[in-house]
This record gives C-alpha cells, structure tokens and sequence, in this order.
C-alpha cells in the first residue's frame, strides 16, 4: 500500500520569500514517483515537479525543487521567491511503478497563502 | 504538455436523475484514464482506472453501478452518475496518462462540479 503525508494544512509565507511543504511516503514498491501539483481555487491540478526514486539529482523547475531524502522517505516541495500567485493548494503524490498500479495516491494537501 | 478536457465544467440536477461527464484527450490517445473525486476541502480519492476497450477497474467502497465508467475510444472516458444524491455532490476530476511521456506523468482535466439538489 502507499500512503503520503502532508502534516502542515495551511502554511503562510511572505511574497519573495521561500518556503516549503512538505511531504512524507510510505512505500514498499522499489520503484516510484513522486510528483507535486498546485490546484488553485479554479480546481485544475497543475504539474509542478516530478522525481523519479532512482534519480540521483533532485528535480528543478523554474522556481520549484523537490528535495528529495529517500532514507528518510520525503519529498519536500521548495518554492524560491514566493509570488501571490503562488497562493493555492499544493498537493503531494506517489505512483508506484512495479505494483501495476498507475493512479496517483494524494496526501491531504497544504494550502499556502502568500501575503504581500 | 497534452491536454484533457471534461464536460460539463458544472452541473446542477435533480435527485434521482443521470449524469454523465466526458474526459477528452484532445491531442494524445489514451489507454488509461483514472477517475478522481474531490469533496470540498479534501484531497483527490480514486473511484475508478478507465481502460480503453475493457471494464473500469473500481476501488474498493465505489459502487460500480452507481458510478457507469465508459472508455468507448482512445480519446474519451465518460462517468455516468446515476440516480443521483446530494452526497454525490463533489468535483470530479478525470485524469489521462501519457505512456510514453518522461515519467508517465497524468495530465488533469479540469474538473466537472457536481451539485445535486
């Protein structure tokens, strides 16, 4: 079974800042992925950062890195100069790619404000 | 990236009465399309994995005769909720992998919201 766990439901961070969510999994595939999505008050859930659990770099992109520790089973979500754009719920997900399983499980999600 | 649309974006019914929500991959085929719910303040649950050609797979606890999944074509999943109740209000969202993208990544719809009165 996989499970993730997001332990921080609302997170505030001043505009310019950098802050980040984090996450924990549970796993017993040897294999997976972990992904980080942004869903705004509109709904849509939007792909921020991917990483695989055999890379052996942290995934970048843009303002957004995964900081990655597989002996301690987290996924941190780090987000560098903040914008009030910014401000929406992030969630957490794994995929497990040796259990045949291709659907996401999504922790419960932070909601983070950005504050001008 | 590719790009998966759903309608309607939202919906207001009747109790007892049928919806159905399409998910369209609009520039990839899709094998598999996975079915989430999201309640409000809640994070996304799994109902159902849409298999092009074959029956949908339900987890555990979504009643498969309740929740009509159809996935007639490699570009369309459709959800049927029946005999609708106001506990089947939620945002449905639908979800398409890309086989042979990166890292298997799953483009979102954009969700369908669902209010049952």
């Amino acid at each position: 079974a996989q499970k993730i766990t997001q332990t921080q439901p609302g997170m505030f961070v001043q505009e310019k800042e950098a802050v980040t969510l984090d996450c924990t999994y549970d796993t017993s595939d040897p294999s997976y992925g972990l992904f980080w999505y942004k869903q705004p008050s509109s709904g849509e859930m939007i792909f921020l950062i991917y990483q695989g659990s055999y890379d052996q770099q942290n995934a970048t992109e843009g303002r957004y890195s995964l900081n990655f520790q597989k002996a301690r089973k987290s996924a941190n979500l780090v987000i560098s100069a903040s914008q009030l754009g910014d401000s929406a719920m992030y969630f957490c997900a794994m995929r497990g790619d040796n259990t045949g399983r291709r659907a996401l499980t999504f922790g419960s999600g932070t909601r983070l404000q950005v504050q001008p | 990236g590719a790009v998966v649309s759903q309608h309607p974006s939202w919906v207001i019914c009747k109790s007892g009465t049928s919806v159905k929500i399409e998910c369209r991959s609009l520039d990839f085929q899709a094998t598999t399309m996975f079915w989430y719910r999201q309640f409000p303040k809640q994070s996304l649950m799994l109902m159902a994995t849409s298999n092009e050609g074959s029956k949908a797979t339900y987890e555990q606890g979504v009643e498969k005769d309740k929740f009509l999944i159809n996935h007639a074509s490699l570009t369309l999943s459709t959800l049927t909720v029946t005999s609708a109740h106001p506990e089947d209000s939620s945002f449905y969202i639908c979800s398409a992998r890309v086989v042979l993208a990166e890292n298997n990544e799953q483009f979102f719809g954009p969700g369908t919201r669902l209010t049952v009165l």
